[in-house]
Order: structure tokens, then sequence, then C-alpha cells
């Protein structure tokens, strides 16, 4: 089974701060996704990114899909309490399967 | 509204007792699949189903079964439940399984004693 690694795997850090979280694997992949769970939900959605090299940016996030389609990155500004929260990658197994493959998470913490 | 529904939200059952988790969506969505959610370990998909009579095992099958018998459905049936299928377990759904938004249920916490 691939895997996807997040880094770091815990972070607790004030408001006002700016973060990155890492999400990578060995395999390529043709799309990477980014959830962001909430205590007692399930995860929604933040973004999907698709060619190499793509930055996306929502709001105070921006999203970057490595050049090789291995490894990915989320960066906040200005991290504010309300993006508390696990932050998880995702991505189709490959290889013909239809198998999504969820990273190990990373815990935000954004103190007031 | 668009949404995953799935039933119980909580369950405390024991060691054997056959038991069926339910899963609705709303979104005549095509994808389906049950996942696992453990501490350290990440989410892990246990089944999936790309439409109504096709499953096929995910990363952790072992122990679950499933059916698709209409579209909107999605069941996850534990026939023997163990401790070790202690978990929070989340329904999904998506319009395809090629990297469509998938959507999650609120989840089910499951004990089993």
């Amino acid at each position: 089974t691939q895997l996807l690694e997040q880094s770091p795997q815990f972070l607790s850090i004030q408001e006002g701060e700016n973060l990155t979280v890492y999400c990578n694997s060995s395999s390529v992949f043709s799309s990477l996704q980014w959830y962001r769970q909430e205590p007692g939900e399930g995860p929604v959605l933040l973004v999907t990114v698709v060619t190499g090299g793509e930055v996306k940016k929502l709001k105070r996030l921006t999203f970057q899909f490595g050049d090789a389609r291995k490894d990915s990155s989320l960066h906040i500004t200005a991290a504010q309490p309300g993006d508390t929260g696990l932050y998880l990658c995702a991505v189709l197994g490959g290889s013909g399967t239809y198998k999504y493959i969820f990273g190990t998470g990373t815990r935000l913490k954004v103190l007031a | 509204e668009a949404q995953v529904t799935q039933n119980p939200r909580y369950l405390i059952t024991v060691t054997g007792k056959k038991l069926t988790v339910t899963c609705s969506q709303n979104m005549n969505h095509e994808y389906m699949s049950w996942y696992r959610q453990d501490p350290g370990l990440g989410l892990r998909q246990i089944y999936y189903s790309m439409n109504v009579e096709v499953t096929d095992k995910g990363d952790v099958p072992e122990g679950y079964k499933v059916s698709r018998k209409e579209k909107r459905n999605f069941p996850l049936i534990l026939e023997s439940p163990s401790p070790n299928q202690t978990s929070l377990y989340f329904c999904a759904s998506s319009r395809t399984g090629a990297g469509n938004t998938i959507y999650f249920g609120e989840g089910s916490w499951l004990t089993v004693v």
C-alpha cells in the first residue's frame, strides 16, 4: 500500500503565526486533495490540485503540488483559532484502482 | 441539503454480536465508501463501491462486509465484531471515483467490548 506521510504530526502555534504542513510520497499521483476535519465531524474538502507545480490559494491558505506530483504543501498565513483542526491529504491509489489513500494527518491547534 | 447520513452515530456492542451501520446519500453519487479512523493510523478505506452491485476492497476489509443494492445506500456489516474493530467509522460518497470531492457523513463511534 502506498503511503502518504504528513509532517508535522502535531502543531501548536499562536494566533498570527505562519505555518506549513507537508504531504509526501514516493509515488506519482494524478491529483491530490486536502481536507480539514473538525472534532465530531467528517473531513471537508479544501482543495484539489492536479498539475505539477500548481499553486492554489484559498484566502489565507496556499496549496502547492510538487513539480513531480509526489508531494504537496499547505501554507497558512496569519493563522487564526478557526484554523484549528486535523488536516489530511488524500490521493487515488493509482494503478487502475479506485482506492483512496489518506495521509496520517496534521493536527493543528491555534491559540488565541 | 446534500448530505451523507449514517446510523447509528454511537454504539457499544459485545464481541460476536452482528451489527450493521447504515449509510445513505441524497446526491445521486455513483461512488461510495467506508473508512475507519484510528489514532496514529489516520483514515483508512475499508470498502468502496463504484456503482450498484459493484464493490471492492479497500486497505482494511478484514472483518467487514458491504452491499450496494441501491445507489443511495451502502451499509457496512460487521458479522462478528471484535474489540479491534472499535473505531470511528465514516461513510462517504462522491460523484465518481475519479478524484471528485468526497462528502463524508458525521461518523459513527463504535465500541466493541
